[in-house]
């Protein structure tokens, strides 16, 4: 069965390092979308993108969020310069038309 | 202020037992969803749903549009059904999830 794939599994960063997380989605799948969780709490909507470009985004994804499809395949996520807030699981999903298929997520630890 | 309230939050049910959780929203939705996070953080969509009821295996989601309610069951329960339940919406410019049910099966 095809798998959203995400890398890192766990990143730890000093605080006020950028951080590039990477997903790889399902091929054929056209929109794509970035969730977080921090421990212990609910999942978040970060934001989503389809036609190589943002369609929607919370008001957690200031300034400091970036996303892109480099090439095609890959969709990333960038934090440009972290906080000790930004410790959260961050979860990559895709879908085409029916359900969604979430990766395994990155744990972002910033110390 | 929740958009998306599930309950109960916490589950124990004995094997076989038949098991409902229920998720409440009060936003318009395009669609419903209902995810299974297993212990090590991993989400699994179960369900996306706009209307009427969907069935998979053991699994059945139901929803109201009217009444905003909607109902995830799972029928002869199962130690590997052991997991956090979360209903999320999609209001077509949004995400909201609920804070997820707790399931704990006991052999």
């Amino acid at each position: 069965e095809p798998e959203v794939t995400q890398t890192p599994s766990h990143q730890v960063t000093q605080m006020g390092q950028e951080v590039i997380l990477r997903c790889v989605p399902i091929s054929n799948h056209l929109y794509f979308y970035w969730y977080r969780q921090i421990l212990g709490q609910k999942v978040e909507f970060l934001v989503s993108f389809y036609n190589n470009e943002i369609s929607e985004k919370s008001e957690i994804f200031d300034d400091q969020f970036s996303v892109e499809r480099p090439d095609g395949s890959n969709f990333t996520l960038k934090i440009r310069s972290t906080k000790l807030e930004d410790s959260a699981m961050y979860f990559c999903a895709s879908h085409l038309n029916y359900g969604y298929t979430f990766g395994s997520g990155t744990r972002l630890t910033v110390v | 202020k929740n958009e998306v309230e599930q309950s109960p939050q916490n589950l124990t049910a004995q094997e076989g037992e038949f098991i409902t959780i229920n998720c409440s929203y009060s936003v318009g939705i395009s669609a419903l969803h209902w995810l299974q996070q297993h212990p090590g953080g991993g989400i699994v969509s179960l369900f996306m749903l706009s209307s009427g009821k969907k069935k998979h295996g053991r699994l059945i989601a139901t929803i109201n549009i009217q009444e905003k309610h909607s109902s995830l069951h799972i029928t002869a329960s199962h130690p590997r059904d052991s997991a956090v339940y979360i209903c999320a919406v999609n209001t077509g410019n949004q995400f909201y999830f609920g804070t997820g049910t707790s399931l704990t099966v006991i052999p």
